[in-house]
């Protein structure tokens, strides 16, 4: 069975600075995708970036990007330029044939 | 604003009620799906329906039973539950239940059992 591993259960960050969560996977597959979600306190699961498996190229949306190392089965999510509204439950998940969610990351800003 | 349309936001009740939760989703998406959260805990995958017809069953009991009218409406019926049924219940949408869909996420209904 696939799982998901978010090593860090808290993370602060500085407004304004750069901060990276820690996701690993475990899988015998070749073919999948990975995500970020983030859900703020407002509850909603919001998507915030996607990674093909056999695309190399890391996948970036405006301030958000990732690091992903297949071999060792890796999928980091930086955050540049931290903002109050980034403070949320950050899941790393993998998907091959459902959602297999992470434990998840508490993301908090200071101003 | 989000997408997919969760009623009711919270309910409360009973354990001998029957009560259902109800889903919604106007992007054409063919792929619904029904998630257990409990608090500061990653969603349980419950139900997912492809075209309407039941795909998966993740071994949920069948106090809770699912429904898909149509392929934009979702509702989970609930009957006879438990305290420890007491969590968030978060439906999702997807353009197909292919591994590279991402799901779109309602709100949430907040269930509390009496």
């Amino acid at each position: 069975a696939q799982t998901v591993t978010q090593s860090q259960p808290e993370m602060s960050v500085q407004e304004a600075e750069t901060v990276t969560l820690s996701c690993t996977y475990d899988t015998s597959e070749s073919d999948y995708y990975l995500f970020w979600y983030k859900q703020p306190p407002s509850r909603q699961m919001i998507l915030v970036i996607r990674q093909e498996a056999y695309k190399q190229q890391n996948a970036t949306e405006n301030r958000f990007s990732v690091n992903f190392q297949k071999a060792a089965k890796s999928f980091s999510l930086k955050i540049s330029d931290s903002q109050l509204g980034d403070a949320a439950m950050y899941f790393c998940a993998y998907s091959r044939n459902k959602l297999v969610f992470g434990a998840g990351t508490i993301l908090r800003v200071k101003s | 604003d989000t997408e997919v349309t969760q009623t009711p936001k919270h309910l409360v009740m009973g354990m001998t009620n029957k009560k259902s939760l109800k889903c919604e989703q106007h992007m054409g998406h063919r792929a619904m799906y029904w998630y257990k959260q409990k608090a500061k805990k990653p969603p349980e995958l419950m139900f997912v329906y492809s075209y309407e017809k039941l795909s998966i069953n993740e071994s949920v009991p069948s106090r809770f039973s699912p429904e898909c009218p149509n392929s934009s409406l979702l509702n989970l019926h609930l009957h006879a539950l438990q305290p420890e049924d007491s969590a968030l219940y978060l439906c999702a949408s997807s353009q197909e239940s292919g591994l590279n869909q991402p799901q779109h996420f309602g709100d949430g209904t907040r269930l509390s059992i009496l």
